[in-house]
């Protein structure tokens, strides 16, 4: 049971627009610390997506877009595409673990 | 080029021990912390740790604590992951990250390292 909740899988059609949901609570992102957002392709390594809430790293489409509110966040692809298709993992920082925490994952299917 | 090179493949018998390592180049490998994420076969990711090579302050997340070892060696860049005496539960590949300065995520990841303990 990760601390942060993700659904298991999400599906969308290419073009279309996906909200991946991450709730946590007022220990974590309800507290105030930031979220982030990592992208899985399969068989390789986590890669940053979203950093603190809504920023991009440089080289990511701006497709990809992150919000928060109280105790939840999100993360947004608009137009999907094909290569979109991969897990996605929200993280964000415990104060009752005192630790940094992940949700447990999002796998996108893009039909 | 900030990059994050870990060790291979390995292959243990239960009960044995193992230490899996992380190399960073181009970049203060001193001044950053390191963290270990273990992702157990078909499963998400779990925080295992962070290390700041500079001091070799390690802080471990309660569920891994006692059940690893995290170090580092400055003076080559390399920050270790090792177990005294693995369980077939151990089965899982590991990856090092580097926390981004002054932050609280991930902002590079070394390949992974695919830990199988079997009989």
């Amino acid at each position: 049971q990760s601390v942060l909740t993700q659904p298991p899988s999400m599906s969308g059609a290419p073009g279309q627009r996906v909200t991946i949901p991450c709730t946590g609570s007022s220990s974590n992102i309800g507290a105030g610390y930031y979220v982030h957002w990592y992208q899985q392709l399969p068989g390789t390594a986590p890669k940053l997506l979203i950093y603190g809430n809504t920023n991009r790293p440089s080289g990511v489409p701006d497709r990809f877009s992150g919000s928060k509110s109280g105790t939840s966040a999100s993360l947004a692809i608009t137009g999907l595409q094909a290569e979109d298709e991969a897990d996605y993992y929200c993280q964000s920082y415990d104060s009752s673990l005192s630790g940094w925490v992940f949700g447990g994952g999002t796998k996108l299917t893009v039909l | 080029e900030v990059q994050l090179v870990q060790s291979g493949a390995e292959v243990r018998k239960p009960g044995e021990s193992l230490r899996i390592s992380c190399k960073g180049s181009g970049y203060s490998f001193t001044t950053h912390f390191i963290a270990w994420v273990r992702q157990m076969p078909g499963k998400g990711l779990d925080w295992m740790g962070v290390i700041y090579p500079g001091d070799s302050d390690t802080t471990y997340s309660p569920s891994f604590q006692g059940q690893v070892t995290i170090s580092a060696d400055k003076s080559i860049n390399t920050a270790y992951l090792q177990w005294s005496s693995l369980k077939a539960s151990d089965t899982a590949v590991y990856y090092c990250a580097r926390l981004a300065p002054n932050e609280r995520y991930l902002d590079y990841w070394g390949q992974g390292s695919l830990v199988t303990v079997s009989s």
